[in-house]
């Protein structure tokens, strides 16, 4: 069974910095992209970027571009997302999600609370 | 980067009523264009894929159509349960992007 598996909500301050986790199960890890999304409250869907784990080849939304930084370790099939400054627009729910042929989604993680707030 | 645009940004429905969900898109993305349904705390589902392709598992009152920059979702005799907001997302061009999405009330 495929699944992808987020690590949990986080409560951070202004300034920190955090490291959110996708671990994929069930499937050839290196063989799809991984996407991430935002979702902030009560709003929308917004696509941050992308990475292929086997080559770690990552693509940005200008928007998230020098913002966030994506990387996957293979190895121990997880995709990270990660702040090395938060703010509180940083509040959001953070959602991965795996690319078929880096292209439409078919499974999505449960969603990655991540509060800032001082 | 590839706006989409969906309309209406709401709608209040009753059981049984036919829905069409439209997403224009701000240049052509031919058949690169994909449906998720999102319940309130819950991850986004996939329903359609390439404009007209169900996915698997998902009720046959679901339905896309479209190419180039106009899409349709049609939800057949809506149920109860599809209450929630519904997105288009292309993936022609990088970034990819999502509309801003489709709220559909159950009245």
């Amino acid at each position: 069974e495929v699944q992808l598996v987020q690590s949990g909500a986080e409560v951070k301050k202004p300034g920190e910095s955090l490291k959110i986790s996708c671990k994929g199960s069930g499937y050839s890890f290196t063989s799809y992209w991984i996407g991430w999304v935002r979702q902030m409250p009560g709003k929308g869907l917004e696509w941050m970027g992308i990475i292929y784990p086997g080559d770690s080849d990552t693509r940005y939304s200008p928007s998230f571009q020098g913002q966030v930084t994506i990387s996957a370790d293979k190895s121990i099939s997880t995709a990270y997302l990660q702040w090395s400054s938060l703010k509180a627009s940083d509040t959001a729910m953070y959602y991965c999600a795996r690319h078929v042929s880096s292209s439409w989604t078919d499974y999505w993680g449960q969603g990655t609370l991540v509060t800032v707030s001082s | 980067e590839i706006v989409l645009t969906q309309s209406p940004d709401f709608q209040s429905v009753t059981p049984k009523e036919k829905v069409t969900i439209t997403c224009r898109a701000s240049q052509s993305i031919g058949s690169s264009l994909h449906w998720y349904q999102q319940k309130p705390d819950q991850s986004p589902k996939l329903l359609i894929k390439y404009a007209s392709q169900s996915f698997s598992g998902v009720p046959s009152r679901f339905s896309g159509s479209g190419s180039g920059t106009d899409f349709t979702l049609t939800i057949n005799s809506l149920e109860a349960e599809d209450a929630a907001t519904y997105y288009c997302h292309q993936s022609s061009s990088l970034p990819y992007t999502f509309g801003q999405g489709t709220k559909l009330e159950i009245k």
